[in-house]
């Protein structure tokens, strides 16, 4: 069973363009929602990280979303750059093992 | 400071074999996982110790799968004997401990490299 469910598994976006990647849970117990930045042959990174009394958080380009009624948060990416191409993983945890989603893999185009 | 590492790279062994993975955490560290991502699915849990302890095994998918983290350092994950859908990456993470008494953590996780397991 899927816990945490992504979207889209791909993307592709235009130099300077938005990228939004969105994904729900179902799980009431999770109250920390990190999102991972995988680059080919390494290890996911944390990129930004948001606790459900944040409806937003924002850090340089990067935003998490969260809307706590719907059980839905997302990543929003602004100015996309060549250098952002990576999978992108949402995560949820109750503390401790990390839920992962299904993965982004983003393609920035110059 | 060296961040987490893991070995081998990379494992190519056939159908029954056995192969151990080995992942050194951030010095310090006392949290310790081990995910698993099957080719284009999710990273999935299979273990978490704290120190030397096994504190959360309920991703480990059957007793094919042992982890060890003797004196509470480096952690081995053993599949013994080797299946075909074992096969995918293996990642390991550490984080710090969490506050005085509150057992999970939320501090970040940092993850290694990983290990791709292919089972011929």
């Amino acid at each position: 069973q899927q816990q945490v469910k992504q979207s889209p598994q791909s993307l592709i976006v235009q130099k300077g363009g938005i990228s939004i990647i969105n994904c729900a849970y179902e799980n009431t117990a999770f109250d920390y929602f990190p999102w991972y930045q995988q680059f080919p042959g390494k290890g996911p990174a944390l990129l930004i990280a948001i606790r459900p009394d944040v409806s937003e958080k924002k850090e340089g380009r990067f935003t998490i979303s969260f809307n706590k009624s719907a059980k839905q948060f997302s990543l929003h990416i602004m100015d996309s750059q060549p250098g952002d191409s990576a999978t992108y993983f949402c995560a949820a945890t109750p503390g401790g093992k990390l839920i992962f989603g299904q993965g982004t893999e983003l393609s920035v185009k110059p | 400071e060296a961040g987490v590492t893991q070995f081998p790279s990379h494992s190519v062994i056939e159908k029954g074999q056995t192969v151990t993975l080995r992942c050194d955490p951030i010095s310090g560290h006392d949290n310790l996982y081990w995910y698993r991502r099957v080719m284009g699915k999710e990273i999935k849990f299979l273990l978490h110790f704290v120190k030397e302890s096994k504190q959360d095994e309920s991703g480990m998918p059957n007793n094919r799968f042992l982890a060890e983290r003797t004196g509470g350092t480096y952690s081995t994950l053993k599949v013994q004997p080797a299946e075909l859908e074992d096969s995918g990456v293996y990642f390991c993470a550490s984080s710090q401990r969490g506050l005085a008494g509150f057992f999970y953590s939320y501090n970040e996780q940092f993850f290694g490299p990983g290990t791709r397991l292919t089972v011929l």
